[in-house]
């Protein structure tokens, strides 16, 4: 069965004081790697995808990372409207690959 | 404006009773889905569907179901409500069925008491 964990399940990061998300996976065949960002009372919203171990992608202060096993997203130097919770899925290459598998997400929270 | 919008926002309800929640894109995308987002935040897949195929996921009951007037339109049926529906619901779309990024409405909280 394929599974996706997100660690930790909460952050806290003071203003300015970089971290890193971790998303381990285990899947029969990786098509791709999503990274999502989701607001309170809102849907997730589209961050990244990532196709193959060794691919790296950036936007603003966001860096997201995959190996053969586990994704990270690097946020440097965070801000508080980076306070979200953020969520991984896999896209499996196998049958009924028509689904993503989310994991439960990490919420992190950026104090000023 | 807005690329995937879903009504209502909230529904509060009895048991027993069916209800509907309405989605719509305006990205001109091919494949729509639903999604149930659970006490626990865990997203799982529902129902997938583009204009020649209908994928259910197997773990969903047949009190749901969905309802797709066109391309732009995929609505949710729930029949004799229950407990357990509670959950938050959205509605996504893509360009297509492959390795594409989702798009998201957000989300119809569905209060069953």
């Amino acid at each position: 069965e394929d599974q996706v964990t997100q660690s930790p399940e909460a952050l806290r990061l003071q203003e300015g004081e970089s971290s890193s998300l971790n998303c381990s996976y285990t899947v029969s065949g990786l098509r791709g790697l999503f990274w999502y960002r989701q607001d309170p009372g809102k849907g997730p919203e589209f961050l990244f995808t990532l196709y193959s171990a060794g691919e790296e992608k950036e936007k603003e202060r966001l860096k997201a990372t995959l190996t053969k096993k586990e994704s990270f997203l690097h946020i440097t130097a965070p801000k508080p409207e980076d306070s979200a919770t953020y969520l991984c899925a896999v896209h499996p290459s196998g049958a009924g690959s028509y689904q993503l598998t989310f994991g439960k997400g990490t919420k992190l929270s950026v104090i000023p | 404006d807005t690329a995937v919008s879903q009504t209502p926002k909230y529904l509060v309800t009895q048991m027993g009773n069916d209800k509907s929640i309405k989605c719509e894109q305006n990205l001109g995308h091919d494949t729509m889905y639903w999604y149930k987002q659970d006490s626990k935040k865990f997203l799982k897949i529902m129902f997938s569907y583009n204009n020649k195929e209908l994928i259910i996921n197997e773990t969903v009951p047949n009190r749901f179901s969905p309802k797709s007037p066109d391309k732009a339109h995929l609505n949710l049926h729930i029949n004799s409500l229950e407990l357990g529906d509670s959950a938050v619901y959205f509605c996504a779309s893509s360009p297509k069925s492959g390795v594409s990024p989702l798009h998201f409405g957000n989300g119809t909280r569905l209060t069953v008491t």
